[in-house]
Protein backbone atom coordinates (compact mmCIF):
# COMPACT_ATOMS: atom_id res chain seq x y z
CA UNK A 1 0.00 0.00 0.00
CA UNK A 2 0.88 3.14 -0.21
CA UNK A 3 2.85 5.24 2.28
CA UNK A 4 2.09 8.47 4.40
CA UNK A 5 4.77 9.49 7.00
CA UNK A 6 4.09 11.53 9.75
CA UNK A 7 6.76 13.83 11.50
CA UNK A 8 7.18 13.90 14.42
CA UNK A 9 5.95 10.54 16.02
CA UNK A 10 5.79 12.04 19.44
CA UNK A 11 6.07 15.84 20.85
CA UNK A 12 6.32 17.17 24.48
CA UNK A 13 5.79 20.98 24.54
CA UNK A 14 4.79 23.29 27.18
CA UNK A 15 1.19 24.97 27.37
CA UNK A 16 1.59 28.14 25.30
CA UNK A 17 3.94 27.21 22.61
CA UNK A 18 2.93 26.26 18.94
CA UNK A 19 3.87 22.81 17.80
CA UNK A 20 4.61 22.07 14.08
CA UNK A 21 2.90 18.19 12.70
CA UNK A 22 4.35 17.00 9.40
CA UNK A 23 2.10 14.86 7.11
CA UNK A 24 3.78 13.33 3.91
CA UNK A 25 2.89 11.28 0.90
CA UNK A 26 6.08 9.46 0.05
CA UNK A 27 5.44 7.41 -3.23
CA UNK A 28 2.26 9.30 -4.47
CA UNK A 29 0.72 12.82 -5.11
CA UNK A 30 -2.12 13.70 -2.73
CA UNK A 31 -4.26 16.55 -3.54
CA UNK A 32 -6.18 15.99 -0.77
CA UNK A 33 -5.24 14.99 2.84
CA UNK A 34 -7.15 15.53 6.21
CA UNK A 35 -6.35 15.87 9.71
CA UNK A 36 -7.81 13.57 12.44
CA UNK A 37 -7.74 13.59 16.02
CA UNK A 38 -8.26 10.52 18.31
CA UNK A 39 -8.99 10.43 21.88
CA UNK A 40 -7.84 7.20 23.67
CA UNK A 41 -10.37 4.16 23.03
CA UNK A 42 -12.40 6.21 21.18
CA UNK A 43 -12.36 6.65 17.26
CA UNK A 44 -11.38 9.38 14.55
CA UNK A 45 -12.54 12.51 14.68
CA UNK A 46 -12.34 14.48 11.58
CA UNK A 47 -10.45 18.16 12.16
CA UNK A 48 -10.20 19.54 8.43
CA UNK A 49 -9.78 18.52 4.78
CA UNK A 50 -6.80 19.59 3.03
CA UNK A 51 -6.46 20.48 -0.35
CA UNK A 52 -3.17 21.64 -1.96
CA UNK A 53 -2.81 25.11 -3.24
CA UNK A 54 -5.88 26.20 -1.36
CA UNK A 55 -7.66 27.13 2.26
CA UNK A 56 -8.38 23.86 4.39
CA UNK A 57 -11.62 23.52 4.98
CA UNK A 58 -12.38 22.93 8.97
CA UNK A 59 -15.29 20.58 10.55
CA UNK A 60 -17.70 22.37 12.89
CA UNK A 61 -16.60 23.03 15.83
CA UNK A 62 -12.88 22.92 15.24
CA UNK A 63 -10.98 26.27 15.50
CA UNK A 64 -9.04 27.30 12.70
CA UNK A 65 -7.20 30.32 14.12
CA UNK A 66 -5.82 27.90 16.64
CA UNK A 67 -5.35 24.66 14.32
CA UNK A 68 -3.43 25.75 11.14
CA UNK A 69 -3.43 23.79 8.64
CA UNK A 70 -1.12 24.36 5.43
CA UNK A 71 -0.64 22.21 1.57
CA UNK A 72 1.89 23.53 0.17
CA UNK A 73 2.79 20.81 -2.19
CA UNK A 74 1.30 17.75 -3.44
CA UNK A 75 2.97 15.34 -1.40
CA UNK A 76 3.49 17.91 1.97
CA UNK A 77 0.43 18.66 4.76
CA UNK A 78 1.58 20.65 7.74
CA UNK A 79 -0.85 20.89 11.07
CA UNK A 80 0.21 23.93 13.74
CA UNK A 81 -1.56 23.82 17.23
CA UNK A 82 -0.75 27.33 18.29
CA UNK A 83 -0.78 28.60 21.92
CA UNK A 84 -1.28 24.82 22.72
CA UNK A 85 -2.71 24.00 26.39
CA UNK A 86 -3.07 20.74 28.20
CA UNK A 87 -6.57 19.78 26.75
CA UNK A 88 -4.90 20.01 22.82
CA UNK A 89 -2.84 16.70 24.17
CA UNK A 90 -4.08 14.33 22.05
CA UNK A 91 -3.16 11.81 19.28
CA UNK A 92 -3.05 13.28 15.69
CA UNK A 93 -3.29 11.63 12.82
CA UNK A 94 -3.13 12.26 8.96
CA UNK A 95 -4.17 10.53 5.54
CA UNK A 96 -3.46 10.88 2.31
CA UNK A 97 -6.34 10.36 -0.85
CA UNK A 98 -4.82 8.47 -3.63
CA UNK A 99 -5.04 10.32 -6.60
CA UNK A 100 -8.63 9.66 -8.74
CA UNK A 101 -10.20 7.51 -5.65
CA UNK A 102 -11.39 7.31 -2.36
CA UNK A 103 -9.04 5.49 -0.63
CA UNK A 104 -7.25 7.25 2.04
CA UNK A 105 -4.08 5.62 3.41
CA UNK A 106 -3.14 6.98 7.21
CA UNK A 107 -0.08 8.05 8.75
CA UNK A 108 1.29 6.46 11.72
CA UNK A 109 0.62 9.75 14.47
CA UNK A 110 2.07 12.19 16.13
CA UNK A 111 1.18 11.72 20.21
CA UNK A 112 0.99 15.27 21.57
CA UNK A 113 1.34 15.87 25.05
CA UNK A 114 1.33 19.70 26.51
CA UNK A 115 2.42 20.47 30.25
CA UNK B 1 -27.63 10.38 8.99
CA UNK B 2 -23.97 11.05 8.31
CA UNK B 3 -23.36 8.62 11.62
CA UNK B 4 -21.81 4.93 11.01
CA UNK B 5 -23.20 2.62 13.84
CA UNK B 6 -20.72 -0.10 14.90
CA UNK B 7 -21.16 -2.85 16.78
CA UNK B 8 -20.26 -4.75 19.08
CA UNK B 9 -18.26 -2.54 20.78
CA UNK B 10 -15.86 -5.37 21.76
CA UNK B 11 -15.79 -9.01 20.75
CA UNK B 12 -13.56 -11.83 22.45
CA UNK B 13 -13.03 -14.70 19.93
CA UNK B 14 -11.01 -18.09 20.12
CA UNK B 15 -7.99 -18.70 18.11
CA UNK B 16 -9.15 -20.27 14.60
CA UNK B 17 -12.39 -18.62 15.29
CA UNK B 18 -14.53 -16.41 13.51
CA UNK B 19 -14.80 -12.60 14.49
CA UNK B 20 -18.01 -10.59 12.74
CA UNK B 21 -18.34 -6.98 12.87
CA UNK B 22 -21.03 -4.93 12.07
CA UNK B 23 -22.03 -1.80 10.70
CA UNK B 24 -24.94 0.13 9.72
CA UNK B 25 -25.55 3.46 7.60
CA UNK B 26 -27.88 5.88 6.99
CA UNK B 27 -26.63 8.16 4.34
CA UNK B 28 -27.84 5.99 0.81
CA UNK B 29 -25.39 8.69 -1.10
CA UNK B 30 -22.08 6.74 1.01
CA UNK B 31 -20.89 4.50 -2.33
CA UNK B 32 -17.36 3.37 -0.94
CA UNK B 33 -16.99 1.33 2.85
CA UNK B 34 -13.66 0.40 3.68
CA UNK B 35 -12.56 -1.26 6.90
CA UNK B 36 -9.25 -0.37 8.74
CA UNK B 37 -7.36 -2.19 11.41
CA UNK B 38 -5.19 -0.27 14.12
CA UNK B 39 -2.77 -1.02 16.73
CA UNK B 40 -2.07 0.88 19.83
CA UNK B 41 -0.11 3.97 19.24
CA UNK B 42 -0.54 3.39 15.26
CA UNK B 43 -2.26 5.21 12.93
CA UNK B 44 -5.13 3.27 10.73
CA UNK B 45 -4.11 0.85 8.20
CA UNK B 46 -6.74 0.09 5.51
CA UNK B 47 -7.94 -3.68 5.33
CA UNK B 48 -10.56 -4.25 2.58
CA UNK B 49 -13.10 -1.78 0.82
CA UNK B 50 -16.17 -2.22 -0.73
CA UNK B 51 -18.66 -0.46 -3.06
CA UNK B 52 -22.60 -0.99 -3.03
CA UNK B 53 -22.42 -2.65 -6.70
CA UNK B 54 -20.81 -5.62 -4.80
CA UNK B 55 -22.67 -8.07 -2.77
CA UNK B 56 -19.17 -9.47 -0.97
CA UNK B 57 -15.52 -8.79 -1.26
CA UNK B 58 -12.72 -11.17 0.17
CA UNK B 59 -8.86 -10.67 0.14
CA UNK B 60 -6.99 -13.65 2.24
CA UNK B 61 -8.84 -14.19 5.52
CA UNK B 62 -11.15 -10.79 5.76
CA UNK B 63 -14.71 -10.93 3.82
CA UNK B 64 -16.52 -7.82 3.57
CA UNK B 65 -20.41 -8.54 3.17
CA UNK B 66 -22.77 -5.42 2.06
CA UNK B 67 -26.45 -5.82 2.05
CA UNK B 68 -27.42 -2.38 0.02
CA UNK B 69 -31.21 -2.71 1.14
CA UNK B 70 -30.71 -3.20 4.32
CA UNK B 71 -27.95 -0.57 4.47
CA UNK B 72 -25.39 -2.51 6.17
CA UNK B 73 -22.26 -4.36 5.74
CA UNK B 74 -19.70 -6.59 7.77
CA UNK B 75 -16.37 -7.41 8.63
CA UNK B 76 -15.41 -11.15 8.99
CA UNK B 77 -12.32 -12.53 9.66
CA UNK B 78 -11.90 -15.75 9.06
CA UNK B 79 -9.26 -18.31 10.96
CA UNK B 80 -8.90 -15.38 13.63
CA UNK B 81 -5.18 -15.14 15.32
CA UNK B 82 -4.13 -13.46 18.32
CA UNK B 83 -2.00 -10.86 15.84
CA UNK B 84 -5.24 -9.63 14.30
CA UNK B 85 -6.13 -8.36 18.23
CA UNK B 86 -6.42 -4.87 17.42
CA UNK B 87 -9.38 -1.86 17.02
CA UNK B 88 -11.61 -2.21 14.15
CA UNK B 89 -13.61 0.55 12.27
CA UNK B 90 -15.90 0.83 9.67
CA UNK B 91 -16.06 3.91 7.65
CA UNK B 92 -17.70 5.51 4.29
CA UNK B 93 -17.58 8.09 2.30
CA UNK B 94 -19.89 9.57 -0.53
CA UNK B 95 -17.46 10.68 -3.68
CA UNK B 96 -14.58 10.21 -2.28
CA UNK B 97 -14.77 13.15 0.24
CA UNK B 98 -14.44 12.56 4.02
CA UNK B 99 -14.49 9.33 6.27
CA UNK B 100 -17.76 8.99 8.28
CA UNK B 101 -16.04 6.64 11.18
CA UNK B 102 -17.64 3.98 13.15
CA UNK B 103 -16.82 4.06 16.85
CA UNK B 104 -14.40 1.05 16.47
CA UNK B 105 -14.69 -2.54 17.91
CA UNK B 106 -12.35 -3.76 20.13
CA UNK B 107 -11.07 -7.53 18.81
CA UNK B 108 -9.15 -9.74 20.76
CA UNK B 109 -8.42 -13.14 19.98
CA UNK B 110 -7.37 -15.60 22.50
CA UNK B 111 -5.04 -18.43 22.09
Amino acid sequence: GAVVSQHPSWVICKSGTSVKIECRSLDFQATTMFWYRQFPKQSLMLMATSNEGSKATYEQGVEKDKFLINHASLTLSTLTVTSAHPEDSSFYICSARWPWEETQYFGPGTRLLVL
Amino acid sequence: QQQVKQSPQSLIVQKGGISIINCAYENTAFDYFPWYQQFPGKGPALLIAIRPDVSEKKEGRFTISFNKSAKQFSLHIMDSQPGDSATYFCAASQGGNKLVFGAGTILRVKS
